[in-house]
């Protein structure tokens, strides 16, 4: 499968833990995006990454959130003390690069907080 | 400040009816306007993009029209299916902030009866 891989599927945690979001991007894509989507809301943006740069993070909470995509290896989106609001649908996409170039997405990551 | 709206949130129609999707958005400065396909629990699947200095976009049954100048755009859907049925979602990609970003709407959940 050369699409974007999202692990895992379904998040389960519990208040106060931390929730860890991988996202593999298309084989040759070095610019990754992360999006929320809320219950009854579209996506909203959050960061939009290069390897091992983060170009636009104005989307992310200012607290807790924060977002990576080393030289190697998948991008991680970590959300440190997970609140009820927390809850939502992360997707990731990854193109070739800005503009033009279209984004390709992968499945999402629902994380529920218990 | 861009926003994209789409109407009707919802519609249903019965099979075989030809269907049109709407979208506007705020600023007419954007790259590409895209429609993407959301199945339930899945990720999001593109359909067509159109890019900013072209009016319509065909892809078998879908056909998609964009007016910049009015802010519009729509995705007409011939012959509908019951596999059909989805979440359809508008996005703009436009510079906010110093990179490009998708916007999206909130979608229209269509449902196609046999």
């Amino acid at each position: 499968n050369a699409g974007v891989m999202q692990n895992p599927r379904h998040l389960v945690r519990r208040r106060g833990q931390e929730a860890r979001l991988r996202c593999s991007p298309m084989k040759g894509h070095s610019h990754v995006y992360w999006y929320r989507q809320l219950p009854e809301e579209g996506l909203k943006f959050m960061v939009y990454l290069q390897k091992e740069n983060i170009i636009d993070e104005s989307g992310m909470p200012k607290e807790r959130f924060s977002a990576e995509f080393p030289k190697e290896g998948p991008s991680i989106l970590r959300i440190q003390q997970v609140v009820r609001g927390d809850s939502a649908a992360y997707f990731c996409a990854s193109s070739l690069g800005q503009g033009v170039q279209p984004q390709h997405f992968g499945d999402g990551t629902r994380l529920s907080i218990l | 400040k861009q926003e994209v709206t789409q109407i009707p949130a919802a519609l249903s129609v019965p099979e075989g009816e030809n269907l049109v999707l709407n979208c506007s958005f705020t600023d007419s400065a954007i790259y590409n306007l895209q429609w993407f396909r959301q199945d339930p629990g899945k990720g999001l699947t593109s359909l067509l993009l159109i890019q900013s200095s072209q009016r319509e976009q065909t892809s078998g049954r879908l056909n998609a029209s964009l007016d910049k100048s009015s802010g519009r755009s729509t995705l007409y859907i011939a012959a509908s299916q019951p596999g059909d049925s989805a979440t359809y979602l508008c996005t703009i990609v436009a510079d906010m902030g110093g990179s490009e970003k998708l916007v999206f709407g909130k979608g229209t959940k269509l449902t196609v009866n046999p």
